[in-house]
């Protein structure tokens, strides 16, 4: 059965600094990846997709990565923003099922 | 593109009552809906895989006659919690599948039960 784990579970920083949220998965046989970001008492808003073919993807200040072989994903962002603070959550789809991480929960100090 | 609506974005019922939440996705055709519910400071929990057609596929240890899940068009699904309890009280979520594969959500529908 297919696992996601993301480390750290918390994370916390300055305004300004970059920083990387990692995504890990045990069987690579995945048709997709995907991150989102949660803000609290609200849905999850999609921020990138990343097919099995593709091994990265970006979106203004936001980078996602993608080894399959490694099973692996990071989330980069640069220049933080506290606008970024919220919980963000990886995803994989294997078969005809999604499968979610346990979240990161960043914080973005002013 | 890809959006999914819910409605109502909260309820709240008394115990023993029932509630239906709907899923809408907007702008695409969605053959397979999924819902979720969520505890304060906890990871999604699935619930349940909706097919358009077709009944719906519960997890282990989510009650079907308690949850009860119609998909009876591409592009509507609705989550009817029967004889809602306290303990029934969550944030639920549904998303929507893609043709790309890619999932979208809804903004989640926070119930209350009194």
């Amino acid at each position: 059965k297919q696992e996601v784990t993301q480390i750290p579970a918390a994370l916390s920083v300055p305004e300004g600094e970059n920083l990387v949220l990692n995504c890990s998965f045990t069987d690579s046989a995945i048709y997709n990846l995907q991150w989102f970001r949660q803000d609290p008492g609200k849905g999850l808003t999609s921020l990138l997709l990343i097919q099995s073919s593709q091994r990265e993807q970006t979106s203004g200040r936001l980078n996602a990565s993608l080894d399959k072989s490694s099973g692996r994903s990071t989330l980069y962002i640069a220049a933080s923003q506290p606008g970024d603070s919220a919980t963000y959550l990886c995803a994989v789809l294997a078969g005809n099922q999604f499968y979610f991480g346990t979240g990161t929960s960043l914080t973005v100090i002013p | 593109g890809a959006v999914v609506s819910q409605h109502p974005s909260w309820v709240i019922c008394k115990s023993g009552t029932s509630v239906k939440i709907e899923c809408r996705s907007l702008d695409f055709q969605a053959t397979t809906m999924f819902w979720y519910r969520q505890f304060p400071k906890q990871s999604l929990m699935l619930m349940a895989t909706s097919n358009e057609g077709s009944k719906a596929t519960y997890e282990q240890g989510v009650e079907k006659d308690k949850f009860l899940i119609n998909h009876a068009s591409l592009t509507l699904s609705t989550l009817t919690v029967t004889s809602a309890h306290p303990e029934d009280s969550s944030f639920y979520i549904c998303s929507a599948r893609g043709t790309s594969g890619s999932l979208s959500f809804g903004p989640g529908t926070r119930l209350t039960v009194t």
